[in-house]
């Protein structure tokens, strides 16, 4: 039973280059979201998608890029890495109705930006 | 606009002792709260969540949590503080209403528990 998978788990980048964030869920969940969690901000969304091929802009997501080609993947991009996307970035998904709408979180992608 | 409140940034208990972590939210009609725990290093676990029904919810680890919409509150608690507790804990909420939406979350209050 993976649940929510996330990939790199540490990452460290210089500005200016291309970053991907992997995020892969086992569950068939139609909703994935992405968060960056920021001390004193706590979580922000930056994108999510209702199912594949739909996507949409959370609170942050300037300088970041999301495609869902496939239910179970959900990557993050960030085009050129600026040293304020240094964060953990976690990825989720929502379970159905049935199972009250609760998210699920993967553990979790550190990134640095130098 | 939905919000979630965490006034506390740390409670400090002594194990053995209840402890409450507090929540205030605010949403338009009926609200999806939950609480989420995270321990260093990793990702937020779900604890417990208030749909509907009945007002005491009872999550993992022995934790429990009390909605009262008088008090658009939403309250964390557990009778008896394990030091192994210690960890940051979340609230969160959405609108029934929303189910296109994501959970806000609160900023996190840190829990410490003493032995």
């Amino acid at each position: 039973d993976a649940g929510i998978t996330q990939s790199p788990r540490y990452k460290i980048t210089e500005t200016g280059r291309q970053v991907t964030l992997m995020c892969h869920q086992t569950w068939s969940h139609s909703y994935m979201f992405w968060y960056r969690q920021d001390l004193g901000h706590g979580l922000r969304l930056i994108y999510y998608s209702a199912a594949a091929d739909i996507t949409d802009k959370g609170e942050v997501p300037d300088g970041y890029v999301v495609s869902r080609s496939k239910t179970e993947n959900f990557p993050l991009t960030l085009e050129s890495a600026t040293r304020s996307q240094t964060s953990v970035y976690f990825c989720a998904s929502r379970a159905g109705r049935r199972s009250g709408n609760t998210i699920y979180f993967g553990e979790g992608s550190w990134l640095t930006v130098v | 606009a939905q919000s979630v409140a965490q006034p506390e940034d740390q409670v400090n208990v002594a194990e053995g002792n209840p402890l409450t972590v507090k929540c205030t939210y605010s949403v338009s009609g009926n609200p999806y709260l939950f609480w989420y725990v995270q321990y260093p290093n990793r990702g937020l676990q779900f604890l417990l969540k208030y749909i509907t029904g009945d007002n005491l919810v009872k999550g993992s680890y022995g934790f429990e949590a009390e909605f009262n919409k008088s008090q658009t509150s939403f309250h964390l608690k557990k009778p008896s503080a394990l030091v192994s507790d210690s960890a940051l804990y979340f609230c969160a909420v959405r609108s029934e209403n929303q189910a296109g939406t994501a959970l806000i979350f609160g900023k996190g209050t840190t829990l410490s528990v003493s032995s």
